[in-house]
């Protein structure tokens, strides 16, 4: 199994511009999350899903974040416009249908915003 | 409000000895509790958990978790701590409502570990 691939692994931009993040979840799991970790905040939980319907997005930090999931094997992060405190390191994270709910997570997004 | 605690920001420990980082937690009912792995550059690795039965959980590359509780906690050890276990480790427990369990993490502030040669 390949895991949980994210895309981009790394990526520069400049203030304002808008920035995209992806994620594929590992097949057959129907969770999926969107964490955030800084060394100010350290690890916070900005949406997750269940099949494919967003459960929680009270750590979406403003409306300039959205995130969508059109379908089990994909979904996006958004950031428009980009700021400089949007730098951090995003992961995706799945887990499968069992009572567990083991997360696992992917290599991370490092966004920096100049 | 449901949380982790991770009350060291770093564990120093000789390569050879034994290892304990520490956790304690705040959720109603009964914890699932869970540790995971960071290494440089790379995303959290599941390491072990706790859903029920026996309090001491045996997990991945020797590692184990001992749950307590009436000190609401969730240790981890190893009895022979590598050079190669130097990372930040992160404790975890799964939110709580009235019905069950979410499948929302609570994760701590993590504890980076360094073993020294």
């Amino acid at each position: 199994d390949a895991g949980v691939i994210q895309s981009p692994r790394h990526e520069v931009t400049e203030m304002g511009q808008e920035v995209t993040l992806r994620c594929k979840p590992i097949s057959g799991h129907d969770y999926l999350f969107w964490y955030r970790q800084t060394m100010m905040r350290g690890l916070e939980l900005l949406i997750y899903f269940n099949n494919n319907v967003p459960i929680d997005d009270s750590g979406m930090p403003e409306d300039r974040f959205s995130a969508k999931m059109p379908n089990a094997s994909f979904s996006t992060l958004k950031i428009q416009p980009s700021e400089p405190r949007d730098s951090a390191v995003y992961f995706c994270a799945s887990s499968p249908p069992t009572e567990t709910g083991e997360l696992f997570f992917g290599e991370g997004s490092r966004l920096t915003v100049l | 409000a449901q949380s982790v605690a991770q009350p060291e920001d770093q564990v120093n420990v000789a390569e050879g000895n034994p290892l304990t980082v520490k956790c304690t937690y705040s959720v109603s009912g009964n914890p699932y509790l869970f540790w995971y792995v960071q290494y440089p550059n790379r995303g959290l690795q599941f390491l072990l958990k706790y859903i029920t039965g026996d309090n001491l959980v045996k997990g991945s590359y020797g590692f184990e978790a001992e749950f307590n509780k009436s000190q609401t906690s969730f240790h981890l050890k190893k009895p022979s701590a590598l050079v190669s276990d130097s990372a930040l480790y992160f404790c975890a427990v799964r939110e709580m409502y009235d019905g069950g369990a979410t499948n929302k993490l609570i994760f701590g502030t993590g504890t980076l570990l360094a073993v020294q040669p």
